[in-house]
């Protein structure tokens, strides 16, 4: 069954504006991990988490986790009309061999 | 150079055709898999491979079967083909299974007519 949820689906905002897309999940986990999918292509992997992390940055990205809610959140500051695309926020199954993947929030960043 | 590559780009075939879809690595990963897409961009995991072994296989139909010549190709074969299976296919790899991130190819969309 899936595990990540992100909230909200869809999301749009002006260039410069900051974007804020969240993350739920069930089960524990070891990590999570935060992908992107631009438009007709693969995912790119954006950043990990582990469990015993509360934050992390890189560049324009910031990531939380809150592991006694079971959810996460994705920051992105200034954003630019690039930064359109789907994010995904995804964990390990159970048995740590494939991740399970949220239904994704689409972020359209008008410039 | 593109760590992952998957051909071909495009597949439009029709029901009960067998086809192929032909993934590569050039990371000098261990593990592979395959994700299918539908529609709603739900991704689910269909198959891993690590070492030559099948590690994991969810729920997908036999039809499916992932073939593996050398850790760095993990082809998919597909038999019988249905209406349902219209989606886009993505070959990943990583190092390890656990815990890692894992490096996409651009897809496969597959559209069965």
């Amino acid at each position: 069954s899936q595990q990540g949820e992100e909230d909200p689906q869809a999301l749009s905002i002006q260039e410069g504006e900051n974007a804020t897309m969240n993350c739920s999940y069930k089960t524990s986990i070891n990590n999570l991990q935060w992908y992107r999918q631009n438009s007709g292509r693969g995912l790119v992997h954006l950043i990990l988490i582990r469990s015993n992390e509360r934050e992390k940055h890189s560049g324009r990205l910031r990531v939380t986790l809150d592991t006694s809610k079971k959810s996460s959140s994705l920051l992105i500051t200034a954003s630019r009309a690039a930064d359109t695309a789907s994010y995904f926020c995804a964990t390990d199954n159970q048995a740590g061999t494939a991740l399970i993947f949220g239904k994704g929030t689409t972020l359209s960043v008008s410039s | 150079d593109t760590a992952v590559s998957q051909t071909p780009k495009y597949l439009v075939t029709q029901m009960g055709n067998d086809k192929s879809i032909k993934c590569e690595q050039n990371l000098g990963h261990d593990t592979m898999y395959w994700y299918k897409q539908d529609s709603k961009k739900f991704l689910k995991i269909m198959f891993s491979y690590n070492n030559k072994e099948l590690i994991i296989n969810e729920t997908v139909p036999n039809r499916f079967s992932p073939k593996s010549p050398d850790k760095a190709h993990l082809n998919l074969h597909i038999n019988s083909l249905e209406l349902g299976d219209s989606a886009v296919y993505f070959c990943a790899s990583s190092q390890e299974t656990r815990r890692r991130e894992q490096y996409f190819g651009p897809g496969t969309r597959l559209t069965v007519t």
